[in-house]
């Protein structure tokens, strides 16, 4: 599975939209990009994924460039409860290794 | 559905003693993962069974870890002897994984062990 990389620590002003970013430039043709979230203590949650499209959920948008050897997490409107480290993985359909980096903190500010 | 249950929430146990962690999947999910988190190797994968079959255990550390998952709704993981440096939140997560929209992950909330 190919490498991803993000930024280590991320701020974001209550309100105001959070655009995390993730390298994946050795992604493959049959890989979705998915991305994860851990708050504090809890479990990993799921967020979104997707392959090259652009995609958008109740919780977030995906943003894939052409190339697709980057994206970028959007959430719209953050909050104090999407202070959080959100793990960006790269991972072919059908395979079920997911492996999680070192993600980004992102901390949401009032 | 409840989500992914994991039992005990904290254990706390002495160096040397047998440690048992337990999961219960979300009911018709295929597959089960164990993960291992630390703060300094981050969020590791143990092992994962598909229909309760082991399918790639070359995460788990060394031979006094061990995972089954006698049937499709129970799954425990090992630790025999336990080792202060086994230290570590192990969580349990499943996944229906029937084509990419049902491959994501559901973690449970984690067991904290304490091996002194």
């Amino acid at each position: 599975d190919a490498k991803t990389t993000q930024p280590p620590s991320m701020d974001c002003a209550e309100g105001r939209a959070a655009n995390l970013p993730c390298n994946h430039s050795t992604i493959s043709g049959n890989e979705y990009v998915y991305w994860y979230r851990q708050i504090h203590s809890q479990g990993p949650q799921y967020i979104i994924h997707g392959l090259k499209n652009n995609e958008t959920n109740e919780m977030a948008s995906l943003i894939i460039t052409e190339d697709r050897k980057s994206s970028t997490l959007i959430l719209p409107h953050a909050t104090l409860r999407d202070t959080a480290v959100y793990y960006c993985i790269v991972k072919a359909s059908g395979t079920y290794k997911y492996i999680f980096g070192t993600g980004t903190r992102l901390k949401v500010l009032a | 559905d409840a989500g992914v249950i994991q039992s005990p929430r904290h254990e706390v146990t002495e160096m040397g003693q047998e440690v048992t962690l337990r999961c219960k999947p979300i009911s018709g999910h295929d597959y089960l993962f164990w993960y291992r988190q630390t703060m300094m190797r981050g969020l590791e994968l143990l092992i994962y069974f598909n229909n309760n079959v082991p399918i790639d255990d070359s995460g788990m550390p060394e031979d006094r870890f061990s995972a089954k998952m006698p049937n499709a709704s129970f799954s425990t993981l090992k630790i025999q002897p336990s080792e202060p440096r086994d230290s570590a939140v192990y969580f349990c997560a499943s996944s229906w994984g029937r084509g990419v929209d049902n491959e994501k992950l559901f973690f449970g909330s984690g067991t904290q062990l304490s091996v002194l």
